[in-house]
Formats: structure tokens, C-alpha cells, sequence
């Protein structure tokens, strides 16, 4: 069974940073891209970042630009969101989604975390 | 920048009737490379369906998706209480600019 435990959210000031992580199970990590979705306190869903199999590959969405940085550590089935420079509107529940396609980077979201919190106040 | 447009906003309907939820692309979506997910009030989402119209693994087959091009349909032919949910469109493929979801349709009991 595919796992996926997100964790590293929390209260942060403005312009401050904060790394999430994600630790992946039940599949074979290294076989496929991961990504980053977050939803805002009441939103919708909003594609943050992707990073390909072999890292060969990180994209982002225009409202994280320059400010976020995806990695994964394959030896440790794990993936990684760096977040500097955090904005009020960053506030959202974060999750590790798994790509449905092995070896691509198809955008199909097909398996999701349980998400974690990161709230960017003063 | 493509912009998804789903409608209704919120769909009030009872156990045992359809549902038909529309999701319209603002550009033409490559290969019907378009995606539908459910999310419960305080769940991740799931997702139903890639490729327009094939059904994730373990989908129910009441679920179906339909449309190309621009117009997508997402079908639930008989509501069970589980159902009711929020639901999202969102296009995929090569180009991550693509990777935006729709607002999203409540389908709520009536």
C-alpha cells in the first residue's frame, strides 16, 4: 500500500523559511515523479512543485518562483520542499502527492498524503 | 495560462439521482489529458479519473467522464451517501504549465 507521511509544517513568520518533508512507502520511490499540492484554509487545490524520478527535472507554479526549491533523497525514499521568503498567502495545507505513471512526469496526482499544516503570521 | 471553469458551483441532489458536473479548459486540452478528484470535507483528494474517461483503480464504475477538447463531463450515475464530496478537474501532460485545477463543484445532499 502506497504511504505517503508528510511532516515539517508549522507556524512561521513572514519572510522567514520552513522545509516539509515527505516520507514515501509501499511503492518503489525511485520510479516515479512526486510533487507538492497545497490548499489554502477554505480553497481549492493549487499545484505547488514537481521533481522527476531522477531529479533531472523541478518545476513550480508562478506563485512559488525563486522562493521554493523541490529534492528528493532516493537512497531515502524521501521528498522535500524548501520554502524561503514565506508569504501570508503561503498558508495552506501541503500535500506529497506520487505521479500515477512510472518514470514520468505526467501531472496525474493519483496518490496523496494526509497533508501538513504551515501558517505564515506574524 | 489555461483557465478551468467548473459548473455548478454546488449541485444539490438526493441519494439514487445523476449528477453530471461540467469542467470547460479556456484552451483546447491535448490527448483529453484531463483528470477529475474527489475530496471529502477533511480528507486528501482521490483521484476518479485520467484520460478524460478511464476510472482510477478501485473507482466504482457509477463514476464516468466524458468530453474533449475544452468540455469535460464528470457522470455519477446514482449518488450513494458517500458521494458527496467536492470535486476538481485538472489537465496534465508535458506541459506543467497545464497543471491548473478547476474551482471545483459541491455536490451536497438536497
Amino acid at each position: 500500500e502506497v504511504q505517503l507521511e508528510e511532516s515539517g509544517g508549522g507556524l512561521v513568520q513572514p519572510g522567514r523559511s520552513l522545509r516539509l518533508s515527505c516520507a514515501a512507502s509501499g511503492f518503489s520511490f525511485d520510479d516515479y515523479a512526486m510533487y507538492w499540492v497545497r490548499q489554502g484554509p477554505g480553497k481549492g487545490l493549487e499545484w505547488v512543485s514537481g521533481i522527476s524520478w531522477n531529479s533531472g527535472s523541478m518545476v513550480y507554479g508562478d506563485s512559488v518562483k525563486g522562493r521554493f526549491t523541490i529534492s528528493r533523497d532516493n537512497a531515502k525514499n524521501s521528498l522535500y520542499l524548501q520554502m524561503n521568503s514565506l508569504r501570508a498567502e503561503d498558508t495552506a495545507l501541503y500535500y506529497c502527492v506520487k505521479d500515477r505513471l512510472v518514470g514520468h512526469t505526467s501531472g496525474i496526482f493519483e496518490n496523496w498524503g494526509q497533508g501538513t499544516l504551515v501558517t505564515v503570521s506574524s | 495560462e489555461i483557465v478551468l471553469t467548473q459548473s455548478p458551483g454546488t449541485l444539490s441532489l438526493s441519494p439514487g439521482e445523476r449528477a453530471t458536473l461540467s469542467c470547460r479548459a479556456s484552451q483546447s486540452v491535448s490527448n483529453n489529458y484531463l483528470a477529475w478528484y474527489q475530496q471529502k470535507p477533511g480528507q486528501a483528494p482521490r483521484l476518479l479519473i485520467y484520460g478524460a474517461s478511464s476510472r482510477a483503480t478501485g473507482i466504482p464504475d457509477r463514476f464516468s467522464g466524458s468530453g474533449s477538447g475544452t468540455d469535460f463531463t464528470l457522470t455519477i450515475s446514482r449518488l450513494e451517501p458517500e458521494d458527496f464530496a467536492v470535486y476538481y478537474c485538472q489537465p496534465y501532460g508535458s506541459s506543467y504549465e497545464m497543471w491548473t485545477f478547476g474551482q471545483g463543484t459541491k455536490v451536497e445532499i438536497k
